[in-house]
């Protein structure tokens, strides 16, 4: 079945340190992919999307990530992590079939 | 460019009443989504419009729930006999044919006591 996992429901991080939070997805043939943020009692915002083009995706707010259809993986990065990063972090796929399948989330904690 | 819209942002209704939720889409998105979002959990699909037409409806909506879009431009989703395993975010989304990403509204939270 295709399926979006993240690992780690829970990260926590230094400020000014590096983010990484995980995201593999599972299907036949690679999807398309975004990562979206959400703050308390907030909607979804964009972050970036990997739609075929480059493997490496530059979004807003200085997070980036690279698809790697081999390990099947999106990981979304920041080099220095900001207290204004808190939040809960999704990651999505459109399998091709006109809708987004989410993975359950990820909240970063950010410590001062 | 004036982002997707929700109305109302909360709502707190008891079981067995029905509740009607507005989404108002970016203007020249045809395409438009109802997900929902229970607590710690990612938004789960519900349904989507392409213009009016309702293409297709995740199994999740059952047959008290019913969603509309008469012009092709806002929509809404109705619930009839409300039960507390209702309680969530319900997300509207919407989006241009030929591109890929969604944009999301603020969402409605609903409480049924």
């Amino acid at each position: 079945a295709q399926s979006v996992t993240q690992l780690g429901s829970h990260v926590s991080v230094s400020e000014g340190a590096l983010v990484l939070l995980r995201c593999n997805y599972s299907s036949s043939v690679p999807p398309y992919l975004f990562w979206y943020v959400q703050y308390p009692n907030q909607g979804l915002q964009l972050l970036l999307k990997y739609t075929s083009a480059a493997t490496l995706v530059k979004g807003i707010n200085g997070f980036e990530a690279e698809f790697k259809k081999s390990e099947t993986s999106f990981h979304l990065t920041k080099p220095s992590a900001h207290m204004s990063d808190a939040a809960e972090y999704f990651c999505a796929a459109d399998f091709g079939n006109e809708k987004l399948t989410f993975g359950t989330g990820t909240r970063l904690t950010i410590i001062p | 460019d004036t982002g997707v819209s929700q109305d109302p942002r909360h709502k707190i209704t008891k079981r067995g009443q029905n509740v009607t939720f507005r989404c108002d889409p970016i203007s020249e998105h045809n395409r438009l989504y109802w997900y929902r979002q229970t607590l710690g959990q990612g938004p789960e699909f519900l349904t989507y419009f392409q213009n009016e037409a309702q293409l297709e409806k995740s199994r999740l909506l059952s047959d008290r729930f019913s969603a509309e879009r008469p012009k092709g431009s806002f929509s809404t989703l109705e619930i009839q006999r409300t039960e507390q395993g209702d309680s969530a975010m319900y997300l509207c989304a919407s989006r241009r044919d030929g591109d890929y990403e969604q944009y999301f509204g603020p969402g409605t939270r609903l409480t049924v006591t």
